[in-house]
């Protein structure tokens, strides 16, 4: 079955303490990205990757590093969190071979930052 | 940089009429697709219809259908018959050959469907 796993899907942390939310792909996809969901503004761009070692950012980029050095795998890093980054937050995948495949969303991770 | 707008944050329809969602969005380019997607209260990200932007035809699938204007950017979301099981956030959102590693997403409508 095509998944995208993400762990965890809920977090609760406090400012400043390091996490990182996994991602997960078995569908041998080149495309990787993460989102974050906030009310009134949608889902926006945070990084993607376009292959392994390649990453770059997307639209919403600050306080947020990603890897790639597995093609399965794209996790999400927050070295120091802050209350502003309590969202909910996807990983997606996809070909690159044409604008109508599908994009496969993970089920989510909340995360809240106190 | 590409924007898509959906102005109505919420809509409510009587269980088997037909409501319609709205999205514009603004591009200079030629070669992209348009998408609706439900988020039930799950959360999970579900593609509902997608659109090409270089076909006239407007997509269908079963009782959701576009209205796709390209000349005025306009594609909105037709649900007939709106059952229970259709109350959701819908989100518009764009993708295009230039930028094909992301999808542009509106702000989001939220259906509700009454009994």
């Amino acid at each position: 079955e095509a998944q995208v796993t993400q762990n965890p899907r809920y977090l609760i942390t406090v400012t400043g303490k390091k996490l990182t939310v996994t991602c997960s792909q078995n569908m041998n996809h080149e495309y990787m990205s993460w989102y974050r969901q906030d009310p009134g503004l949608g889902l926006r761009q945070i990084y993607y990757s376009m292959n392994v070692e390649v990453t770059d950012k997307g639209d919403v980029p600050e306080g947020y590093k990603v890897s790639r050095k597995e093609k399965r795998n794209f996790p999400l890093i927050l070295e120091s969190p802050s209350p502003n980054q309590t969202s909910l937050y996807f990983c997606a995948s996809s070909t690159h071979r044409e604008l109508a495949d599908t994009i496969y969303f993970g089920e989510g991770s909340w995360l809240t930052v106190v | 940089a590409q924007t898509v707008t959906q102005s109505q944050p919420e809509m409510s329809v009587q269980e088997a009429e037909t409501v319609t969602l709205s999205c514009t969005y603004d591009t200079s380019e030629s070669d992209y697709y348009l998408f609706w997607y439900k988020q039930p209260p799950s959360r999970q990200m579900i593609l509902v219809i997608r659109q090409e932007a270089y076909k006239q035809q407007n997509a269908t699938e079963n009782r959701f259908s576009v209205n796709f204007q390209k000349a005025a950017k306009s594609f909105s979301l037709k649900i007939s018959d709106s059952q229970l099981g259709d109350a959701a956030m819908y989100f518009c959102a764009y993708r295009s050959r230039r930028g094909a590693q992301k999808l542009v997403f509106g702000q989001g409508t939220r259906l509700t469907i009454n009994p």
